[in-house]
């Protein structure tokens, strides 16, 4: 069974960086493409980031392109994501996916709260 | 980029009934369409890829269909533990997508 559990989550103050990791197990993971996806609290899912399988290639929803940088480590099995000048309305749980391609294995997902 | 709208943004049917979502893109997008099935604080579940194409291990209760651009979701014989929301994303192109969700609850 895959199992994929983020980490990294916390309170931080508006204008802090936070960086989320996730670990994969029991899967070729520099095979698939990882994605991180948000939901605020009481909302619906926000794509947020994608990485290659071999990281070579990124995309990112407009909110948060030149903010957010994904990356991933294969040697270690964990993708992450830096966030920069952090905003209320980056609030959220944050949630990292194997693309393949639907989102078919999720980590439990770690909350980040954006607030003074 | 592509936007996903779905509708009803809710509903409630009786158990043993029959429920549709439809979702609409705003190109076209092929099949290269996903739905899942999110429960509270739980994260969301594929339940069909590819627009019609049943995941390994879910219900075939759940059915999908549609191309291009309209797209629907059926659940048969609805049941208490279907109560959910459910959303569709597309893969067509980054950024990929989601519809705002459908909500569904047993009446």
């Amino acid at each position: 069974e895959v199992q994929v559990l983020e980490s990294g989550g916390g309170l931080v103050q508006p204008g802090g960086s936070l960086r989320l990791s996730c670990t994969v197990s029991r899967v070729d993971f520099r095979y698939f493409a990882m994605t991180w996806i948000r939901q605020a609290p009481g909302k619906g899912l926000e794509w947020v980031s994608v990485i290659s399988g071999s990281g070579d290639s990124t995309f990112y929803e407009d909110s948060v392109e030149g903010r957010f940088t994904i990356s991933r480590d294969n040697s270690k099995n964990t993708l992450y994501l830096q966030m920069n000048s952090l905003r209320g309305d980056d609030t959220a749980i944050y949630y990292c996916a194997r693309e393949s391609p639907d989102l078919d294995y999720w980590g439990q997902g770690t909350l980040v709260t954006v607030s003074s | 980029d592509i936007q996903m709208t779905q509708s009803p943004s809710s509903l409630s049917a009786s158990v043993g009934e029959s429920v549709t979502i439809t979702c609409r893109a705003s190109q076209d997008i092929g099949t290269y369409l996903a739905w899942y099935q999110q429960k509270p604080g739980k994260a969301p579940k594929t339940l069909i890829y590819d627009a019609s194409s049943l995941k390994s291990g879910v219900p075939s209760k759940f059915s999908g269909s549609g191309s291009g651009t309209d797209f629907t979701l059926t659940i048969r014989s609805l049941q208490p533990e279907d109560s959910a929301t459910y959303y569709c994303q597309q893969y067509n192109s980054y950024p990929r997508t989601f519809g705002q969700g459908t909500k569904v609850e047993n009446k």
